[in-house]
């Protein structure tokens, strides 16, 4: 069975510090892991994606991550924190491999607190 | 709380049927987003209300989809006519207005066959 445990439930940083949010996964399959990012009243926004290629992968807003499969992790980091990162970042897993079934498995979130 | 509860689990159906799907958010929620996701496009958001109105619904593909939310404890995504390429996994989430902390349902594997 799949799942998604990010560590943190809430996160807090000072601007300009950086940022690491925590996620593992349980899969029995090659996965797909994906992180998202939510502000108030928006929808949700995808961060990075990593599909099998670069274990480092990075994506918009200086935000990256690292899939290492020896620790079944997959953290998202970013070097300094902007005031416009406060939000709620979801880890997410979908199965890969020739029993992809395409849904995703979302982690419960974590709260990221930039301050000034 | 029990978290969103989404139903049915699993949809099978005819092209041309008209199906319903159902969210019920966390109690006190007055924001609900429902999604769409699919291997081709990832997730899509398809409409958000707030206070049980409609506030975005730029993103419901055509007119075949329609959302309604007639109380704070329920909406539905229903399409008619279903066809194919609707199949997908409907993932409905709720929050409270103004956070960001959404809570996702388990969603519905939606097969138009």
């Amino acid at each position: 069975a799949q799942s998604v445990t990010q560590l943190d439930s809430h996160v807090s940083v000072s601007e300009g510090t950086p940022v690491l949010l925590r996620c593992n996964y349980s899969s029995s399959y090659s996965p797909s892991l994906f992180w998202y990012v939510q502000h108030p009243n928006k929808g949700l926004q995808l961060l990075l994606k990593y599909t099998s290629a670069a274990t480092l992968v990075k994506g918009i807003n200086g935000f990256e991550a690292e899939f290492k499969k020896s620790e079944t992790s997959f953290h998202l980091t970013k070097p300094s924190a902007h005031m416009s990162d406060a939000a709620e970042y979801f880890c997410v897993v979908t199965m890969g491999g020739s029993s992809n079934t395409g849904k995703l498995i979302f982690g419960q979130g974590t709260t990221l607190q930039v301050k000034p | 709380d029990a978290g969103v509860i989404q139903s049915p689990r699993h949809e099978v159906t005819e092209m041309g049927q008209e199906v319903t799907l159902r969210c019920k958010p966390i109690s006190g929620h007055n924001s609900l987003f429902w999604y769409r996701q699919t291997m081709m496009r990832g997730l899509e958001l398809l409409i958000y209300f707030n206070n049980n109105v409609p506030i975005d619904d730029s993103g419901m593909p055509e007119d075949r989809f329609s959302a309604k939310m007639p109380n704070a404890s329920f909406s539905t995504l229903k399409i008619q006519p279903s066809e194919p390429r609707d199949s997908a996994v409907y993932f409905c989430a709720s929050t409270l207005e103004g956070s960001a902390k959404a809570f996702f349902g388990q969603g519905t594997r939606l097969t138009v066959v």
